[in-house]
């Protein structure tokens, strides 16, 4: 069965500095995996997806993630965190046209 | 371009009455579509999607219903209200084949009093 475990509830970096926020997937075939972001009250908005393509995926605002099958793994990274990028991020995993989510991870970015 | 609307954005309204929130999404055909609850603090609740015009699957029982009377509206209901209906209702869609990433819109904040 599939699902997304996400490593941390809550991150916070400094602006500036990088950030990763861990995702490991579980599924029984080759999935297709996205990352969403959420900022308060508001809907969520697609960063990038992973659809067996190419294993380093670029997503929208300087995002990108890497799928590493060996370790079941979509991490998301970014080399410097901006103060808008304050939000709540979902890993996702699509199962049969519908998608399992993450609990999210709380991103936040200290001046 | 796709846009997908929903209205209400903001709700307040008491037990026991009745709910329409109302989502369109436009310049796409036949898509699949999607309503989530988000609970406060909590991840999403997929409660409804349907593939197709009448075409309605309920993913978890409940006080709330669902339908699709044109190709691209998806309404959401209920006769009565309670107060664990409080959430944040998002509604999504999604092309009718993979790799399926869901696109949704902005949401309506309902609190049940």
């Amino acid at each position: 069965a599939q699902s997304v475990t996400q490593l941390d509830s809550h991150v916070s970096v400094s602006e500036g500095t990088p950030v990763l926020l861990r995702c490991n997937y579980s599924s029984s075939y080759s999935p297709s995996l996205f990352w969403y972001v959420q900022h308060p009250n508001k809907g969520l908005q697609l960063l990038l997806k992973y659809t067996s393509a190419a294993t380093l995926v670029k997503g929208i605002n300087g995002f990108e993630a890497e799928f590493k099958k060996s370790e079941t793994s979509f991490h998301l990274t970014k080399p410097s965190a901006h103060m808008s990028d304050a939000a709540e991020y979902f890993c996702v995993v699509s199962k049969g046209g519908k998608l399992i989510f993450g609990q999210g991870t709380e991103l936040s970015v200290k001046p | 371009s796709q846009t997908i609307h929903q209205w209400p954005a903001t709700l307040v309204q008491p037990v026991g009455s009745p709910l329409s929130l109302e989502c369109t999404v436009e310049g796409t055909s036949n898509p699949n579509l999607y309503w989530y609850r988000q609970a406060a603090g909590r991840g999403l609740q997929l409660l409804f999607y349907s593939v197709g015009i009448g075409q309605i699957s309920s993913e978890v029982p409940q006080n709330l219903s669902a339908s699709r009377p044109q190709d691209r509206q998806f309404i959401l209901s209920s006769k009565k209200l309670l107060l664990s209906d409080s959430g944040f209702y998002l509604c999504a869609w999604s092309e009718e084949t993979g790799p399926y990433e869901q696109y949704f819109g902005p949401g309506t904040r309902l609190t049940v009093t």
